[in-house]
């Protein structure tokens, strides 16, 4: 899967919209790009996925580049309760054997600010 | 839908013990990966199920293993139990054909060993 370089944290005001960066200058034409958030010793909850338009659904919208090589994952109204690490990721879409594993990053911590 | 389900939430065990922890993948799906999360290594990926079988495992000792049911749900073991073993211990389900193939993860299972 492609590497991806996220900035390591973020503050946001709550009741704005966060914004968050993803590069992943490397990705092939059958990789999707998921965004991931982890709130603090709670498991990963998906958010939402791509392959080359724009996505959203109620949690989040996903906008990638025309060229693909960077995304951004944008909450509209940033609560507190939207406080954690938010993780880009890269995976192939015919997804088999080792391509199925998902590889996380350090990923964005975002802080919704009060 | 409920979501997926781990059990215990919590554990404590001392060196040199056994632990088995359960997973319940969300209605309908079929694969079972697992994974550990320790603040130094990240998320780790240690094996995934789909019909019983293995299909696919990191790089982890003999120490930890699992297996699934015929009902998709699943268990892993360690054995020997060691102090960096000390994690949170994280399933993920997902229906396995899809493509590209979500999965959603359980709240995890925090595993102290002393």
């Amino acid at each position: 899967d492609a590497k991806t370089t996220q900035p390591t944290s973020m503050d946001c005001a709550e009741g704005r919209a966060a914004n968050l960066p993803c590069n992943h200058s490397t990705i092939s034409g059958n990789e999707y790009v998921y965004w991931y958030r982890q709130i603090h010793s709670q498991g990963p909850q998906y958010i939402i996925h791509g392959l080359k338009n724009n996505e959203t659904n109620e949690m989040a919208s996903l906008i990638i580049t025309e060229d693909r090589k960077s995304s951004t994952l944008i909450l509209p109204h940033a609560t507190l309760r939207d406080t954690a690490v938010y993780y880009c990721i890269v995976r192939v879409l015919l997804s088999s054997g080792s391509a199925r594993q998902l590889t996380f990053g350090s990923g964005t911590q975002l802080t919704v600010l009060p | 839908k409920a979501g997926v389900t781990q059990t215990p939430r919590y554990l404590i065990k001392t060196r040199g013990q056994q632990v088995t922890l359960s997973c319940s993948p969300i209605s309908g799906h079929r694969s079972v990966s697992w994974y550990q999360q320790t603040p130094g290594q990240g998320l780790q990926f240690l094996f995934e199920y789909f019909s019983e079988t293995q299909r696919n495992k990191g790089n982890f000792p003999g120490r930890f293993s699992g297996r699934q049911f015929s009902n998709s749900r699943s268990e892993m073991n360690v054995s020997t139990l060691e102090l960096g073993d000390s994690a949170l211990y994280l399933c993920a389900s997902s229906f396995w054909d899809n493509r590209p193939d979500t999965q959603y993860f359980g709240p995890g299972t925090r595993l102290t060993v002393l």
